[in-house]
């Protein structure tokens, strides 16, 4: 059975970096073809799709975020980091990570965690 | 980026209804299409895969079709457990967009 969970701060001030840490259970990153996204809502929109990261290290990026997002893994804890830089206002959201199927929908997600930006 | 449009936004419907929303890819994704299903508060579920692929575990009264750039999800019979929040998201290539929501409430 596949779980993940999301934990980081629940508050960031304007500027600062954000780090967010998914550990999860039931599969590895390290085999052939598994792949860990990060996802995030900002309250009443829409999903929005952040980075992606796959068992080979490969790692995609939304062209619209802005700073500079950062997707890494270590396989030995079971664990997908994501990092956001300069954060703002507007980067406001619920964060989800999500496991991403061999067919590239994600079929697992975690709970998601609110992270609020404000001075 | 591909964008991904759904409509409506908003869809008004009564318990046994059947209910259509259609999602419009700016440029054809073949069949990589996934609709996920959110309530408040909680994290999205997948209903459907390759457009009209169920999820395990999904009741068979929700169906997908379409290819290329236009797709639809169906509720055949809108049950009370069904008002929620739709999106579809596209997964060709190297990126993923998710639609802007359709939110099915009791009419």
């Amino acid at each position: 059975q596949i779980t993940l969970k999301e934990s980081g701060p629940t508050l960031v001030k304007p500027t600062q970096t954000l780090t967010l840490t998914c550990t999860f259970s039931g599969f590895s990153i390290s085999t052939s073809g598994e792949g860990v996204g990060w996802i995030r809502q900002s309250p009443g929109k829409a999903l929005e799709w952040l980075a992606l990261i796959y068992w080979d290290d490969d790692k995609r990026y939304s062209a619209s975020l802005r700073g500079s997002p950062t997707i890494t893994k270590d396989a030995s804890k079971n664990q997908v980091v994501l990092t956001l830089t300069n954060m703002d206002p507007v980067d406001t959201a619920t964060y989800f990570c999500a496991h991403q199927s061999p067919y590239g929908f994600f079929d697992y997600w975690g709970q998601g965690t609110l992270v609020s930006v404000s001075s | 980026d591909i964008q991904m449009t759904q409509s409506p936004s908003t869809l008004s419907a009564s318990v046994g209804d059947r209910v259509t929303i259609t999602c419009r890819a700016s440029q054809s994704i073949n069949i990589w299409l996934a609709w996920y299903q959110q309530k408040p508060g909680k994290a999205p579920k997948v209903l459907i895969y390759k457009a009209s692929n169920l999820q395990s575990g999904v009741p068979s009264r929700f169906s997908g079709s379409g290819s290329g750039t236009e797709f639809s999800l169906t509720i055949s019979s809108l049950e009370p457990d069904d008002f929620a929040t739709y999106y579809c998201q596209q997964y060709n290539g190297d990126s993923r967009t998710f639609g802007q929501g359709t939110k099915v409430e009791v009419k």
